[in-house]
């Protein structure tokens, strides 16, 4: 099994619905890293966590990371067509500044 | 636009070739990274740079050499791949210490014909 588990793999979303992504992981977490990536494009950092019950928001995403610092999640309010893409979530499982990633979430947003 | 530049975006190149992927970060960070994406797998780390130093190699096969003349600039050389090696290659560079934020460049398309 992978050290990092994203669900769902894909979603689909009306505009302006709100919806959350979910990245769990089998080890402690030393840093929670969330990227998007548009498809054959480079990843675009979006927040990084590393205290247990931080939350962090830009524009309208908010990550969080649990108290035990093992799951996080971020979510989207009001969801816009520029939302659209793939959302990695990467972890620091060593202290080292060597990420692994999830699978990815596909967000598909419908007008 | 990340600070890490990637070129080519896009290599087509066949089984016998050597070529090279060439990235260059203008963040003044002294650790630089190789990643592989591939279809339908995460992202897989392959190789680390950190004080122009080797770090990891992330048990990856000899046909893919990387280079890191200085803290600016990381190579990846090819030769000899196979077409399952066809995949976005991902580079990406921060301060080496523990927390800090990492960034991408665009990538480069491999295609092994």
């Amino acid at each position: 099994s992978q050290e990092l588990e994203q669900s769902p793999q894909s979603l689909i979303v009306q505009e302006g619905k709100n919806l959350t992504i979910n990245c769990t992981s089998s080890k402690t977490l030393y840093g929670l890293y969330w990227y998007k990536q548009k498809y054959g494009e480079g990843l675009i950092f979006l927040m990084m966590l590393q205290k247990g019950g931080e939350e962090k928001s830009h524009e309208k995403i908010t990550a969080k990371l649990d108290e035990k610092k093992q799951q996080s999640s971020l979510h989207i309010t009001a969801s816009q067509p520029s939302h659209a893409g793939i959302y990695l979530c990467g972890a620091d499982i060593r202290g080292a500044q060597k990420l692994v990633f999830g699978q990815g979430t596909r967000l598909t947003i419908n007008p | 636009e990340t600070g890490v530049t990637q070129t080519p975006r896009h290599l087509v190149m066949g089984m016998t070739n050597k070529k090279s992927l060439k990235c260059e970060q203008h963040l003044g960070h002294n650790a630089m990274y190789w990643y592989k994406q591939s279809a339908k797998k995460p992202l897989e780390l392959m190789f680390v740079y950190s004080l122009e130093e080797r770090v990891e190699n992330n048990s990856v096969p000899s046909r893919f050499s990387p280079e890191c003349p200085n803290s600016s600039h990381l190579f990846l050389h090819l030769h000899t791949l196979q077409p399952e090696d066809s995949a976005l290659y991902l580079c990406a560079s921060s301060q080496s210490n523990s927390g800090n934020t990492i960034y991408f460049g665009e990538g480069s398309w491999l295609t092994v014909v």
